[in-house]
């Protein structure tokens, strides 16, 4: 499995609500990341998480909250969001710094926020 | 400050025409460079990296530590090689790849 998995691939929700982003990988990677992109602009970190503990959290406000339960799954939970956080999200995960693509990212296809 | 910069928003060419996309960085350390590819309606993924050397789909990049660039470049542009793409940098020595990405070039390949 050289994939990266993103469910859902569409999530719609109000202003009051509260959803999960999930995402999963197989290849043995130990470090995930979440990245959002807005439409027609590059990705923008929002956090790392390094042998399942959180390295990099970018200032990403409270209302997004991140789990690493293993070494295979990568949680976003969200709650109380803005319109303005309407964006594809996406997951992506590199392999251990000793295998030399620490730096090699693998991204998710993303899950598309909608946010009303 | 870290930063990648892609100086065009979008380049037009036609089939057969050579390509060169422009990257340049700031970065105070030593860099490791990347250029992605986002096609369409799939997700981004690798193309090179400036420490593999290789050539992927027939592109080419030198890292030029002298004019802080890696521009990435094709002989022969194919309507297929239309695409989004990202030059983006991270700390050569980095446990994660926290990657800074340029504001993308998108390349048209017209028949």
């Amino acid at each position: 499995d050289t994939e990266v998995t993103q469910t859902p691939k569409h999530l719609v929700m109000g202003m009051t609500n509260k959803k999960s982003l999930k995402c999963e990988q197989h290849m043995g990677h130990r470090a995930m990341y979440w990245y959002k992109q807005k439409a027609k602009k590059p990705p923008e970190l929002m956090f790392v998480y390094s042998y399942e503990k959180l390295s990099i959290n970018e200032s990403v406000p409270s209302r997004f909250s991140p789990e690493c339960p293993n070494s295979s799954l990568l949680n976003l939970h969200l709650h109380a969001l803005q319109p303005e956080d309407s964006a594809l999200y996406l997951c992506a995960s590199s392999p251990p710094r000793n295998s030399g693509g620490a730096n090699v990212l693998t991204f998710g296809a993303g899950s598309r926020l909608t946010v009303l | 400050a870290q930063r990648v910069t892609q100086p065009e928003k979008l380049l037009s060419v036609f089939k057969g025409a050579p390509v060169e996309l422009k990257c340049n960085y700031s970065y105070s350390g030593s860099p490791e460079l990347f250029w992605y590819v986002q096609y369409s309606r799939q997700r981004l993924q690798l193309l090179l990296r400036h420490i593999s050397r290789e050539s992927i789909k027939g592109f080419t990049a030198d890292l030029n530590k002298g004019e802080t660039s890696f521009h990435l470049k094709k002989p022969f542009a194919q309507e297929e090689d239309s695409a989004m793409y990202y030059c983006a940098l991270s700390h050569g020595s980095s446990n994660t790849g926290k990657l800074i990405f340029g504001q993308g070039t998108t390349l048209q390949v017209k028949p």
